[in-house]
């Protein structure tokens, strides 16, 4: 099987960089997805690595490292937008379904 | 706006009503999903369609029933529910289930309470 693990829970100030990581178990695996999820809102596709190393995408970098069976999502210049739950998600291939982390709840203060 | 949208945006119901939600997309995708999102939990994969036909279920309860008419729209048939099936349900869709499920799209979902 597969597992995800995150933190619940991370705070930073508005301008600051956060990095929210995700480390898995797996026996294989495609690419590693982010989501992001606004209160009451649908979870939204930011990211994904097929590859290990970083991907960029404006303010929000991804990572992975397969040797260490470990990624990270990276927000720079915090916005008090940016405040929801981000997800990390493991694409397994083979045509098999994702297996969702269970979220971490970034909280960007003033 | 993510091109899924889905009604209602909340329903209530008791355990022995029937109620459907539904869920239609405007992406051109081929898939089609339903996950169930508890709090604090992972987000829960129910079933999946790809082209129109059901190539997954995820050992569902047979309370819950979906069909999918046709790879735009989706429902998801309640009936008899618990309590504990109280949560909010996404309906997501892809290009495909099998070669480019990495990205999804999401609905905003159903927030379901069952009395």
């Amino acid at each position: 099987g597969q597992s995800l693990e995150q933190p619940s829970e991370v705070t930073a100030v508005e301008g600051a960089i956060v990095q929210i990581n995700c480390t898995y178990q797996t026996s294989g695996f495609y690419g590693l997805s982010w989501y992001q999820q606004h209160d009451g809102g649908a979870p939204t596709f930011l990211s994904y690595n097929a590859l290990d190393g970083l991907e960029e995408t404006g303010r929000f970098s991804s990572f992975l490292s397969r040797s260490d069976s470990y990624g990270y999502l990276l927000l720079q210049e915090l916005q008090m937008k940016d405040s929801a739950s981000y997800f990390c998600a493991l694409n397994p291939g083979s045509a098999r379904q994702l297996t969702f982390g269970s979220g971490t709840q970034l909280t960007v203060l003033p | 706006e993510t091109g899924v949208t889905q009604t209602p945006r909340h329903l209530v119901m008791g355990m022995t009503n029937k109620k459907s939600l539904k869920c239609e997309q405007h992406l051109g995708h081929n898939a089609m999903y339903w996950y169930k999102q508890s709090a604090k939990k992972p987000l829960e994969l129910m079933f999946v369609y790809n082209f129109k036909e059901q190539t997954e279920n995820n050992s569902v309860p047979s309370r819950f029933s979906p069909e999918c008419p046709n790879s735009s729209h989706l429902f998801l048939h309640l009936h008899t529910l618990q309590p504990e099936d109280s949560a909010l349900y996404l309906c997501a869709s892809s290009q495909d289930s099998w070669g480019s499920n990495e990205k999804l799209f999401f609905g905003s979902g159903t927030q379901l309470s069952v009395l």
